[in-house]
This record gives C-alpha cells, sequence and structure tokens, in this order.
C-alpha cells in the first residue's frame, strides 16, 4: 500500500529556533516529493523535489530529497511566529498525490 | 481566473439532505482533483479528472457521493443522503497536467447537522 509518514506530527518552538520535518515515503511509480504549508485551508506549495541530493532553497526555508532513503527533510531557521502551520509532504506516484497527515508547527513569541 | 475557487466556502446542511460543491480551476489547467480533509489529518483523495472525464474516482467512499465536470473546466462535488460523518473541509486542487504541481482552493468546509 502507498504510503507516506510524517514527523514529528506535532512541534512547538521558540523564534527563532531552527526546526527540522521529516517525511518518509512508499510510494510505487514515484515521481516527485512536494512540500505544502497549510495555514486555515488551502495548502499552499513550497517546494517540489524530484532529484536526490539537490538542496531546493527559498529564503529561511530548504528542503532536500533521498531518494535511496526515501525521505525528505524541510528545514526552518530563525522560525518566526508567521511560519506556525501545517506542513504536508506529499508524493506523486503515477498522476497520484499522496499526502502525509502533516507536521503541526507552532512557533511562540 | 488567477486561483483555484471553491464555493461555497461553508455550508451547513441537515442529515439526509443533498449538497453541492462547486470548484472553479485555473485557467487552462487540464487536471482537477478532489480531495478531503478531516481535522489533525491529511487531504484524502477523491478523485481526479483530466479534462471532462474521470481519470480515478477509486478515492469515492461510496455511491453518495459523484462529480461532474461538464465542459472540462468548473467542478461540482455531489453528495446525497448525507451523513454527520461527510462533515470535513472538502478541497480542490488543479493542475496543468496530470503529475504536476498542484494548486489549491481555500476549501468548503461541510457541516452535517
Amino acid at each position: 500500500e502507498d504510503k507516506v509518514v510524517q514527523s514529528p506530527l506535532s512541534l512547538v518552538v521558540h523564534e527563532g529556533d531552527t526546526v527540522t520535518l521529516n517525511c518518509s515515503y512508499e510510494v510505487t511509480n514515484f515521481r516527485s516529493l512536494l512540500w505544502y504549508k497549510q495555514e486555515k485551508k488551502a495548502p499552499t506549495f513550497l517546494f517540489m523535489l524530484t532529484s536526490s541530493g539537490i538542496e531546493k532553497k527559498s529564503g529561511r526555508l530548504s528542503s532536500i530529497l533521498d531518494k535511496k532513503e526515501l525521505s525528505s527533510i524541510l528545514n526552518i531557521t530563525a522560525t518566526q511566529t508567521g511560519d506556525s502551520a501545517i506542513y504536508l509532504c506529499a508524493v506523486i506516484g503515477g498522476n497520484q498525490f499522496y499526502f502525509g497527515t502533516g507536521t503541526s508547527l507552532t512557533v511562540i513569541p | 481566473g488567477a486561483g483555484v475557487s471553491q464555493t461555497p466556502s461553508n455550508k451547513v446542511t441537515e442529515k439526509g439532505k443533498y449538497v453541492e460543491l462547486r470548484c472553479d480551476p485555473i485557467s487552462g489547467h487540464t487536471a482537477l482533483y478532489w480531495y478531503r480533509q478531516s481535522l489533525g489529518q491529511g487531504p484524502e483523495f477523491l478523485i481526479y479528472f483530466q479534462g471532462t472525464g474521470a481519470a480515478d474516482d477509486s478515492g469515492l467512499p461510496n455511491d453518495r457521493f459523484f462529480a461532474v465536470r461538464p465542459e472540462g473546466s468548473v467542478s461540482t462535488l455531489k453528495i446525497q443522503r448525507t451523513e454527520r460523518g461527510d462533515s470535513a473541509v472538502y478541497l480542490c486542487a488543479s493542475s496543468p497536467r496530470p503529475g504536476e504541481i498542484q494548486y489549491f482552493g481555500a476549501g468548503t468546509r461541510l457541516s452535517v447537522l
């Protein structure tokens, strides 16, 4: 059965901390892994990773894929209260998207 | 349009009633997806369309759920004889082609009383 597992399920940190979110997957016909940020209702796209070992970076956020370990990490440095959200990992297998349950991040001032 | 639009944003209905949820995808996107998300869970796949046809409806939970996309753009998710367990946020997403980045709407929060 195809599945995507995220850890931790929830995380509470103080502003300025660095966090690492994990995503592991078992998906047939793997094509890409995506990270989304979900505040309120609509997930917003962060990164799409297709190749192993190539870091994608956007400001304080970065992500990398390890296809040998079937996993990815999302790093957020110098966290801010605006980073509080649910971070979703999704894997494209064929034309299907498989989502993890998400990591709920709370950043305390 | 500029983004994926879903209406209504909130829908409250009574058990046993029929509801329709609408999704207007990004213009030119051929693939359209419906998901259901319960509290504390990731989006759960329901159905996806490539053009006008349902390419994969394996996620629809039972025959009370049905979706159409008659002209290859706007889609409607229809739920018959609603049950309290249908309460959730229903998300719609579109992508230029299947298997590419999906862009999500703000969702419809359905509450079945």
